[in-house]
């Protein structure tokens, strides 16, 4: 089956604690992403990666590194947790075809509740 | 930069037709969006359009208009399960493949 698979669900931390947030694909989409969902605010991303070993930036990366070692595995790094990242997190991957993304379809994990304390 | 506006919440009656209307602004735009999301799950995708027009797929339809920074998603028959969030996105090229998303508006669909 074609999915998203993103580790953990659920996870409740402290602040400082250095986490990570696995995502991994099935698909072989070269283009893979990382969301935050914040009520009222939306989907922000956060990072992406075109393919890999290349990744840049999104609208709020502050806080957050990344890594594209391999096609199929995006994980997000939270170095120090803070309470204001404490937030519903998506990673999702596209295939894609130059300037576009392909299609537009977007395939989403089914998100990491993350609470920071 | 890239602006997205949508309605934050809609109401509807079972079996009626629905409009969602957004705009946005984006730089080197390369297609338009729509996702649905359920409470507490992932986004799904409906549409995309790209150039001017509709785009109809069964009870759903996408409509784009690029002069005017203009698209909604149109539901027809509605059922209940249709209640969930609809989430506008546009993409474009500006540092990259971007894809911004709206808000998101919250259909409530009533018997």
């Amino acid at each position: 089956e074609a999915q998203v698979t993103q580790n953990p669900r659920y996870l409740i931390t402290v602040t400082g604690k250095k986490l990570t947030v696995t995502c991994s694909q099935n698909m072989n989409h070269e283009y893979m992403s990382w969301y935050r969902q914040d009520p009222g605010l939306g989907l922000r991303q956060i990072y992406y990666s075109m393919n890999v070993e290349v990744t840049d930036k999104g609208d709020v990366p502050e806080g957050y590194k990344v890594s594209r070692k391999e096609k199929r595995n995006f994980p997000l790094i939270l170095e120090s947790p803070s309470p204001n990242q404490t937030s519903l997190y998506f990673c999702a991957s596209s295939l894609t075809s130059g300037r576009a993304l392909g299609t537009g379809e977007l395939f989403f994990g089914e998100g990491s509740r993350l609470t920071v304390l | 930069g890239q602006n997205i506006d949508q309605p934050t919440e809609m109401t509807a009656t079972e079996g009626a037709i629905v409009q969602i209307n957004c705009t946005y602004q984006t730089s080197g735009f390369n297609g338009l969006f729509w996702y649905q999301q359920h409470a507490g799950e992932a986004p799904t995708f409906l549409s995309y359009n790209v150039l001017d027009g509709l785009e109809e797929k069964g009870r759903f339809s996408s409509f784009l208009s690029r002069s005017k920074g203009y698209s909604y998603l149109l539901l027809k028959e509605l059922q209940m399960k249709d209640s969930a969030s609809y989430l506008c996105a546009a993409g474009g090229t500006g540092g990259g493949n971007k894809l911004t998303f709206g808000t998101g508006t919250q259909l409530k669909v009533e018997l």
